[in-house]
């Protein structure tokens, strides 16, 4: 079974500044998605940025970004230039390519991002 | 376009009781997805109905089951609750098992 541990339960970084959430996974699988979801006080997830195991090619979303080391099984998220509405728990989530267990996300245990003016 | 909704937003149950709660997928997304988020737990996966057919399931007792309608909405009943089932249940819906979920604003299910 994938598992998916985010070893930061809280962080915090001023207005403007950069910050990085980290995520380490474990799969024996070769082909697999992995998601970083964001979830402000509305408690709706929000998808933030998705990566596919077999592009080599970090994701960017505008500010967010990831950087992606398949080998090390690492998946972290960088949010440039942070904005107070940013504030939020982070969870990263892998998804297997495999359609018989690939419906199912696997979210790590979060990350609560403070943002301070 | 509407995103996916959920009713109710809140709800309060005596341990014991039974719970239905309901989700309206996006329109034209044939997927949908539940979730439990326990505080300490984070995200569980419970369900996942496709063409209205339960596809998987994840780790839970039989008393948490659900179907979903030829419209595609969803239910999902949980049967004589338990405190440990105090959560938030959030619902998502895609167009397909390997198309991204969209997640609606979940019900805050309280057990006392």
């Amino acid at each position: 079974a994938q598992t998916v541990t985010q070893s930061q339960p809280e962080m915090s970084v001023q207005e403007a500044e950069t910050v990085t959430l980290s995520c380490t996974y474990d799969t024996s699988e070769s082909d697999y998605y992995l998601f970083w979801y964001k979830q402000p006080p509305s408690r709706q997830m929000i998808l933030v940025i998705r990566q596919e195991a077999y592009k080599q090619q970090n994701a960017t979303e505008n500010r967010f970004s990831v950087n992606f080391q398949k080998a090390a099984k690492s998946f972290s998220l960088k949010i440039s230039d942070s904005q107070l509405g940013d504030a939020a728990m982070y969870f990263c989530a892998y998804r297997s390519a495999q359609e018989t267990s690939g419906s199912r996300l696997t979210f790590g245990e979060g990350t609560q991002l403070t943002v301070n003016p | 376009e509407a995103g996916v909704t959920q009713s109710p937003t809140h709800l309060i149950k005596t341990r014991g009781q039974q719970v239905t709660l309901r989700c309206s997928p996006i329109s034209g997304h044939t997927s949908v997805y539940w979730y439990q988020q326990a505080l300490g737990l984070g995200l569980q996966f419970l369900l996942w109905y496709d063409e209205g057919e339960e596809r998987n399931r994840g780790n839970f007792p039989p008393r948490f089951s659900g179907r979903q309608f030829p419209n595609y909405s969803s239910e999902l009943n949980v049967n004589a609750l338990e405190l440990e089932d105090s959560a938030l249940y959030l619902c998502a819906s895609s167009l397909a098992w390997n198309y991204g979920y969209t997640f609606g604003s979940g019900t805050r299910l309280t057990v006392v």
